[in-house]
């Protein structure tokens, strides 16, 4: 059984550039979450999703994060443009659906650096 | 933000040591409380989810309680093996939020 897939698990681009990372969450997971890692802050949540429609983004830093999430098998979180900043481990989650009781299952994260 | 809070940050004990750690969270509006082991490299796998005052749940050599009406949980560590070493995070859930706030973890290294 599959696990929650992200892509790529390490990105370095130049600052200016544009980043997008991917998930593909458990099949069968309505609920799906972005979250930021770092040492400062610890794990942040940024957005999530319920049945592919964004329910709480207040977590989101900026307009320059954006995500997404077209159909229930995939999700996007774009960083454009991209500033040092931003580098972080960013995590994708999902769970059976957003009831509290319910284990949110993480992907492996992808590691980003903004030079 | 909900104020969640984990002590000790970090913890070095030897092999075969009993451990514990605590996770303290606003008691009020209570929903569930998780709880996550985090390997280096590796991503948080869920550990237990708790949901009433009271509750006990045990997984092998690791076990939690909850007291929902003082807003603190521990996570318990029987005869501590090197490979328990990791960040164990706790993340409460309140009527207040719509998911889940992780505290910042426990750091355990068991030295063999």
């Amino acid at each position: 059984d599959a696990g929650v897939i992200q892509s790529p698990r390490h990105e370095v681009t130049e600052m200016g550039q544009e980043v997008t990372l991917r998930c593909k969450p458990i099949s069968g997971h309505n609920s799906l979450f972005w979250y930021r890692q770092t040492m400062m802050r610890g794990l942040e949540l940024l957005i999530y999703f319920n049945n592919n429609v964004p329910i709480d983004d207040s977590g989101m830093p900026e307009d320059r994060f954006s995500a997404k999430m077209p159909n229930a098998s995939f999700s996007t979180l774009k960083i454009q443009p991209s500033e040092p900043r931003d580098s972080a481990v960013y995590f994708c989650a999902s769970s059976l659906n957003r009831e509290p009781n319910q284990p949110q299952h993480f992907g492996d994260g992808t590691r980003l650096s903004i030079l | 933000i909900l104020n969640v809070e984990q002590s000790p940050q970090s913890l070095h004990v030897q092999e075969g040591d009993s451990t514990n750690f605590t996770c303290s969270f606003p008691s009020s509006n209570f929903y569930a409380l998780h709880w996550y082991r985090w390997e280096t490299a590796k991503s948080p796998e869920a550990l237990f989810v708790m949901t009433l005052n009271g509750d006990e749940k045990k997984k092998g050599r690791i076990s939690a309680t909850l007291n929902t009406k003082e807003g603190y949980s521990y996570l318990y560590i029987k005869g501590s093996q090197p490979e328990d070493s990791a960040t164990y995070l706790c993340a409460p859930r309140n009527s207040g939020y719509s998911t889940l706030t992780f505290g910042k973890g426990t750091m355990l290294l068991v030295s063999p």
